[in-house]
C-alpha cells in the first residue's frame, strides 16, 4: 500500500522563526490534507490541498502531485503553533478508499 | 454550523467487556469515517460509512463494527476489549458524494478509551 512520510520527525523553533515541513507519499492520491493536532488531541484542518498552493494567513502549503511530495511552510512560528503536524492522504488501495497519515512532525515553538 | 461531535469523551472499560462509541457529522455530510490513534501505531483507518452502509473497511478484526443511521449519526462497537485497544478513537464526517470519498474530512474532538 501507499507509504507517507513526514520529515522532519522532530522540529524545535524559536518564536518567530520559519519553518518547512515536508510530506512524501510513494504513490498517486486523490486528496490531501494537512492538520495540526493540539495537545487535546483535536485534528484542526489547516489545508485541503491535492494539488497547488495555497496560504491562509501565516501557513501555506504546496502540493506537487506528479512530484508525490507536499510542503507545509509556517511563517513567524507562534508558541500556539506547537503540536504535531499531519498529512494525510486519499488512496484507493485493493478496493478499498483509505485514508493515509503520515507519522507526524512534533514541532515545539519557545518563547 | 455545529462541528463533528463524538460522546463520550473519556471512557474507561476492562478487559472483555464491550463499549460503543457515538459520533455526530457535522449536518449535511453524509460519510462518516473512523480512525484509531495509538502511541505505537500513529492514526489507522477503521472505516467509512456512507448512507447506512459500509462503504471502505481498514485492517482491523472484526471485533471492531459500526453502523449508520438515516439521520448519518454513526456508531462504533468494539467487543472482547483487549489491553491494546486503548486508544483516542477518532471520528470524521464530509460532504462525499455517492461516487467518491475524494472529499475534505473534518474530526472530532475523539473518544479517549481506556482499557484495564
Amino acid at each position: 500500500g501507499i507509504q507517507v512520510e513526514q520529515s522532519p520527525p522532530d522540529l524545535i523553533l524559536q518564536e518567530g522563526a520559519n519553518s518547512t515541513l515536508r510530506c512524501n507519499f510513494s504513490d498517486s492520491v486523490n486528496n490531501l490534507q494537512w492538520f495540526h493536532q493540539n495537545p487535546w488531541g483535536q485534528l484542526i484542518n489547516l489545508f485541503y490541498i491535492p494539488s497547488g498552493t495555497k496560504q491562509n494567513g501565516r501557513l501555506s502549503a504546496t502540493t506537487v502531485a506528479t512530484e508525490r511530495y507536499s510542503l507545509l511552510y509556517i511563517s513567524s512560528s507562534q508558541t500556539t503553533d506547537s503540536g504535531v503536524y499531519f498529512c494525510a492522504v486519499g488512496s484507493q488501495d485493493s478496493g478499498t478508499y483509505k485514508y493515509i497519515f503520515g507519522t507526524g512532525t512534533r514541532l515545539k515553538v519557545l518563547a | 454550523k455545529a462541528g463533528v461531535t463524538q460522546t463520550p469523551r473519556y471512557l474507561i472499560k476492562t478487559r472483555g467487556q464491550q463499549v460503543t462509541l457515538s459520533c455526530s457529522p457535522i449536518s449535511g455530510h453524509r460519510s462518516v469515517s473512523w480512525y484509531q490513534q495509538t502511541p505505537g501505531q500513529g492514526l489507522q483507518f477503521l472505516f467509512e460509512y456512507f448512507s447506512e452502509t459500509q462503504r471502505n473497511k481498514g485492517n482491523f478484526p472484526g471485533r471492531f463494527s459500526g453502523r449508520q443511521f438515516s439521520n448519518s449519526r454513526s456508531e462504533m462497537n468494539v467487543s472482547t476489549l483487549e489491553l491494546g485497544d486503548s486508544a483516542l478513537y477518532l471520528c470524521a464526517s464530509s460532504l462525499a458524494s455517492g461516487s467518491s470519498s475524494y472529499n475534505e474530512q473534518f474530526f472530532g474532538p475523539g473518544t479517549r478509551l481506556t482499557v484495564l
